[in-house]
């Protein structure tokens, strides 16, 4: 069954680093998004992107935030300087269709621990 | 800023009972999910509701989306040990919001054997 796949599924970091944080999603899927969920908190969302632009972002999602589809296939999310707060579990989702009907396929996550 | 408040966010119960879990907001939503989530891993699709007043059923999970598509609702009946996990409820709105879905903070069920 096609699935969403993401890397690393755990990183640690020091405060004011960068972070790379990868996704494949379902080949011929068209939409895609990260979400993040702090410990204890409900899941956010974060960005989402379509035909290689950003379509929406929420707040979070600042200057510090990157999104890129470099190849055709991975789906990357960068923190260029991390903080203290970015520590959460982040989770790349795919479909195929835009709009508010349709599944959502989601990651595994990646677990980000800055320190 | 859209809302979706779930409860209750815990939830004990023994094998065999019955239980509701339901999530409300203020705003109108154009679809209502429902997820289940299992420790380290993303949350997993269990039903998607886009009608007013819609019922769907899953087995012994029952999925309602309130009149106004402002709630819903996850009913399940004689509930079983394997059912314990998170679940959780989004919103999506339709026009350009692209599929942007709005979480509730979740339900942490426990069915006891």
């Amino acid at each position: 069954e096609p699935e969403v796949t993401q890397t690393p599924s755990h990183q640690v970091t020091q405060m004011g680093q960068e972070v790379i944080l990868r996704c494949v999603p379902i080949s011929n899927h068209l939409y895609f998004y990260w979400y993040r969920q702090i410990l204890g908190q409900k899941v956010e969302f974060l960005v989402s992107f379509y035909n290689n632009e950003i379509s929406e972002k929420s707040e979070i999602f600042d200057d510090q935030f990157s999104v890129e589809r470099p190849d055709g296939s991975n789906f990357t999310l960068k923190i260029r300087s991390t903080k203290l707060e970015d520590s959460a579990m982040y989770f790349c989702a795919s479909k195929t269709s835009g709009g508010a009907i349709g599944e959502l396929f989601f990651g595994e996550g990646s677990r980000l621990t800055v320190l | 800023t859209q809302l979706l408040e779930q409860s209750p966010q815990f939830l004990s119960i023994q094998e065999g009972e019955n239980l509701t879990v339901y999530c409300n907001s203020s705003s109108v939503f154009s679809s209502l999910q429902w997820y289940r989530q299992e420790p380290g891993e993303g949350p997993v699709l269990l039903v998607t509701v886009v009608t007013g007043g819609e019922v769907k059923k899953l087995k012994r999970l029952t999925f309602q989306f309130g009149d106004a598509r402002k709630d819903s609702s996850l009913h399940i009946t004689a509930a079983q040990p394997g059912d314990t996990g998170l679940y959780l409820c989004a919103g999506g709105v339709g026009g350009t919001s692209y599929g942007k879905l709005t979480f509730g903070q979740g339900t942490i069920l426990t069915v006891h054997p």
